[in-house]
């Protein structure tokens, strides 16, 4: 039982473009959802994340919305680069005990020059 | 201010060998976790301590399986027996307390023929 789901698999966007990934989760009590880029051979590195306290967060050319009844959140990339050509993964974890992070399977991004 | 540091970055071993791979957490994280990634999968957790004590493991480790953090600074994960499933990278993470972000290191990268 997948309790992130994540969308698209993989995403191709133009250079200057909007990238859009999608998340959506089932555990109601699931508290705070970051999202982590990840580069060929490397670990996982925090890129932004948000609580359900609030609908929308930016840092950046990234930014979080969120949907508290519908279960979602997604991560807007602005102005996409060939750098931010990576792997993306949403992730959402409880407050209170280990708070481990469950991960979605994650969005392969290419970004064309 | 060093980050999360894994050693070592890759490993290849037979099927049958025991492995033991080392994560020193960022100074003053007193939480740590250890994921599995397989590729194209998102990081899976597989045990958690805060200082020295482990208290949480997930399914996923095996009696195969043992992680220590003696002393609450840096933690081993060892793999008895190694099996070809066992094939991935192992990722480990650090918090501080108080604090929501998990910062992985870069990965060991565990090859089983």
């Amino acid at each position: 039982q997948q309790q992130v789901k994540q969308s698209p698999q993989s995403l191709i966007v133009q250079k200057g473009g909007i990238s859009i990934i999608n998340c959506a989760y089932e555990n109601t009590a699931f508290d705070y959802f970051p999202w982590y880029q990840q580069f060929p051979g490397k670990g996982p590195a925090l890129l932004i994340a948000i609580r359900p306290d609030v609908s929308e967060k930016k840092e950046g050319r990234f930014t979080i919305s969120f949907n508290k009844s519908a279960k979602q959140f997604s991560l807007h990339i602005m102005d996409s680069q060939p750098g931010d050509s990576a792997t993306y993964f949403c992730a959402a974890s409880l407050q209170g005990g280990s708070e481990k992070l469950v991960f979605g399977k994650g969005t392969k991004l290419t970004v064309n020059p | 201010d060093t980050g999360v540091s894994q050693d070592p970055r890759h490993k290849i071993t037979k099927r049958g060998q025991n492995v033991t791979f080392r994560c020193d957490p960022i100074s003053e994280h007193n939480r740590l976790y250890w994921y599995r990634q397989t590729l194209g999968q998102g990081p899976e957790f597989l045990t958690y301590f805060q200082n020295e004590a482990q208290l949480e493991k997930s399914r996923l480790l095996s009696d195969r399986f043992s992680a220590e953090r003696p002393k609450g600074s840096f933690s081993t994960l060892e793999i008895q027996r190694t099996e070809q499933g066992d094939s991935a990278m192992y990722l480990c993470a650090s918090r501080g307390q108080g604090a929501n972000e998990q910062f992985f290191g870069p990965g060991t990268r565990l090859t089983v023929l």
